[in-house]
């Protein structure tokens, strides 16, 4: 069965980086891009970003080209984004997501639980 | 940047009552490459339509989606009460990939 099990939930005071974690399992990890999604609360959802876990190939949303960086560990199967300069606007839950087919865009067909990040002084 | 504007912003009916939700493309989405998915309060989204009209794997067939270039439909035939939900439209036929605002459908 795939699974998507992601890193708890975070306190970060602005200006500081977070970094989520989201393991992976049931399918072969490198078959399948994985993106990232958050979502501001009673809001609806943003794109963030694109990787490949075979190559390690990235790709951002402008919004958030200078301060997000996602990467991958193929020997555990997990995916990490990283966030930095935090602001309070940033307050979201962060979903990873893994793409249904071996193209890059696709629609999502298995989601992570959500990570839960609060940005407050 | 594909802008999606979903409407209604939310949909008041009753269980067994036909809802259908729109979802409008600041252009025209590539091959159609359009998706509906429905989220439940505290949970992640669920996908239950792709490529504008096929249902994702263990969807019931009282899901349906349709539309073509601008203008794109999720129908739900019969509401069930485990249907009550938001939905959220996504265009993935280029980037950056973007999502509609979504539509709450809430028991009247």
């Amino acid at each position: 069965q795939v699974h998507l099990v992601q890193s708890g939930a975070e306190v970060k005071k602005p200006g500081a980086s977070i970094k989520i974690s989201c393991k992976t399992s049931g399918y072969t990890f490198t078959k399948f891009y994985i993106h990232w999604v958050r979502q501001a609360p009673g809001q609806g959802l943003e794109w963030m970003g694109i990787i490949n876990p075979s190559g390690g190939s990235t790709g951002y949303a402008q919004k958030f080209q200078d301060r997000v960086t996602m990467t991958r560990d193929t020997s555990t199967s997990t995916i990490y984004m990283e966030l930095s300069s935090l602001i309070s606007d940033d307050t979201a839950v962060y979903y990873c997501a893994r793409v249904g087919g071996n193209s890059g865009y696709r629609p999502f067909d298995i989601w992570g639980q959500g990570t839960m990040v609060t940005v407050s002084s | 940047e594909i802008v999606l504007t979903q409407s209604p912003g939310t949909l008041s009916l009753s269980p067994g009552e036909r809802a259908t939700l729109s979802c409008r493309a600041s252009q025209s989405v590539t091959s159609n490459y359009l998706a509906w998915y429905q989220q439940k309060p505290g949970q992640a989204p669920r996908l239950l339509i792709y490529d504008t009209s096929s249902r994702a794997t263990g969807i019931p067939d009282r899901f349906s989606g349709s539309g073509s270039g601008t203008d794109f439909t999720l129908t739900i035939r019969r509401l069930e009460p485990e249907d009550f939900a938001v939905y959220f439209c996504q265009q993935y036929g280029g980037s950056p990939l973007t999502f509609g605002g979504g539509t709450k459908v809430e028991i009247k």
